[in-house]
């Protein structure tokens, strides 16, 4: 069965550092994968997606993945945090466009003034 | 005027009662999607239509039935609502073959 690891239910850093959320999944065959992100109120927004081609990929708000297939990793990172980055992040996963997205259980990120 | 709605947005009710959440959407996809979210889970799928006439469980469906009245309209209903079914739910939609799916505002849903 598809799943997703989402490492840390809760990330915190400081404005202006790194940020690095983390996401395995497990598979047999090449998946398709997702960063999807939720501010506080709001419905969840694709942030980026990995489907086929090159690994490394770019999103919206300077945000970027890349996809390890090694390491069955899917990593989100973004070289400077800004206050408005705190937000809840979903990694999914599907394996078909005929099956529907598997969430991770989500990180909160906080941003520290 | 947002692609995917959501009625009602925010809903009281007590046990026992039968309530309906209901989802449109504007973007003419095919496929729509019912989730839950609780805090610590994630979301979890409840049920899954890829058109009018398909219906499919999800991995939490017990407790919970939908009506896919046309393309764009999903219902979900609860029909004798618990406490443990407090949770905010969510409708997607995707369209036929496309992986992503998006996302209306929620309904955050208290049974007492």
């Amino acid at each position: 069965a598809q799943s997703v690891t989402q490492l840390g239910s809760h990330v915190s850093v400081s404005e202006g550092a790194l940020v690095l959320l983390r996401c395995n999944y497990s598979s047999s065959v090449p998946p398709y994968l997702f960063w999807y992100v939720q501010y506080p109120n709001q419905g969840l927004q694709l942030l980026l997606k990995y489907t086929t081609g090159a690994t490394l990929v770019k999103g919206i708000n300077g945000f970027e993945a890349e996809f390890k297939k090694s390491e069955t990793s899917f990593h989100l990172t973004k070289p400077s945090a800004h206050m408005s980055d705190a937000a809840e992040y979903f990694c999914a996963v599907s394996y078909s466009g005929n099956t529907p997205l598997v969430f991770g259980k989500g990180t909160r990120l906080s941003v520290i003034a | 005027d947002a692609d995917v709605t959501q009625t009602p947005r925010n809903r009281i009710t007590k046990t026992g009662k039968r309530i309906m959440l209901e989802c449109s959407q504007t973007k003419g996809h095919d496929r729509m999607y019912w989730y839950r979210q609780d805090p610590g889970l994630g979301l979890r799928l409840i049920y899954y239509s890829f058109d009018v006439k398909d219906i499919n469980k999800g991995e939490i469906s017990d407790g919970y039935s939908v009506s896919r009245q046309a393309q764009a309209k999903f219902s979900l209903s609860l029909e004798s609502a618990i406490p443990n079914q407090t949770a905010l739910y969510f409708c997607a939609t995707a369209a036929g073959g496309a992986y992503e799916q998006y996302f209306g505002p929620g309904t955050r849903l208290t049974v007492t």
